[in-house]
């Protein structure tokens, strides 16, 4: 089992859309939830962090994250072409420095 | 803020060739990790460094892979010999940890914008 899983790609969903990105982990003592858009040919860049249980809102995303269940999603409401890009989850175990481990990524295509 | 500073943007090599890869951290920030990035393997962590010291380097993938800090500045990394199968895109990463309450957390990591190996 992986570490950290997203839902297999690509997505894809019609401009104006909700899309939603899920992403469960092993580790039941991580600690730090963080959400990346990586556009091709670009580098990560941060959407979200989340440390604590419940729902994180920032504009259009909101980040949703169930400790129990070791789950974390990612909510994009009304979904825009420039949203197109793969999004990738990453867990860190522990505080303090500790590594991030990523997912593989989920591909998501907003149709205009 | 300059943001992470990778050196150089490409590189382009024959097998057997020594690669040094470089990178600049954000000023501030006390860990530095390097990773690799494949289709096939995804995002892989090769190793970080926490105030210049390096604490986990599990994800080197053998002896011909070293990784230096020398100062909170300034890492490299070094693939001698360098082989096809290195081909990947490396990217340098910086953090700091973030007080939340009485917790401190990990920041998130601010990527730099890579370097393109590739391999001949």
């Amino acid at each position: 089992q992986k570490e950290v899983e997203q839902n297999s790609g690509p997505l894809s969903v019609p401009e104006g859309a909700i899309a939603s990105l899920n992403c469960t982990y092993s580790d039941r003592v991580s600690q730090s939830f963080f959400w990346y858009r990586q556009y091709s040919g670009k580098s990560p860049e941060l959407i979200m962090s989340i440390y604590s249980n419940g729902d994180k809102e920032d504009g259009r995303f909101t980040a949703q994250l169930n400790k129990a269940s070791q789950y974390v999603s990612l909510l994009i409401r009304d979904s825009q072409p420039s949203d197109s890009a793969t999004y990738l989850c990453a867990v860190t175990p522990n505080t303090n420095a500790g590594k991030s481990t990523f997912g593989d990524g989920t591909t998501l295509t907003v149709k205009p | 803020d300059a943001g992470v500073i990778q050196s150089p943007r490409h590189e382009v090599t024959e097998m057997g060739q020594e690669v040094t890869l470089r990178c600049k951290p954000i000023s501030g920030h006390n860990s530095l990790f390097w990773y690799r990035q494949t289709m096939m393997r995804g995002l892989e962590l090769l190793i970080y460094f926490n105030n210049n010291v390096p604490i986990d380097d599990s994800g080197m993938p053998e002896d011909r892979f070293s990784a230096k800090m020398p100062n909170a500045s300034f890492s490299t990394l070094k693939i001698q010999p360098s082989e096809p199968r290195d081909s990947a895109v490396y990217f340098c990463a910086s953090s700091r940890g973030t007080r939340l309450g009485v917790r401190v957390v990990d920041s998130p990591l601010h990527f730099g914008n890579g370097t393109r190996l590739t391999v001949t």
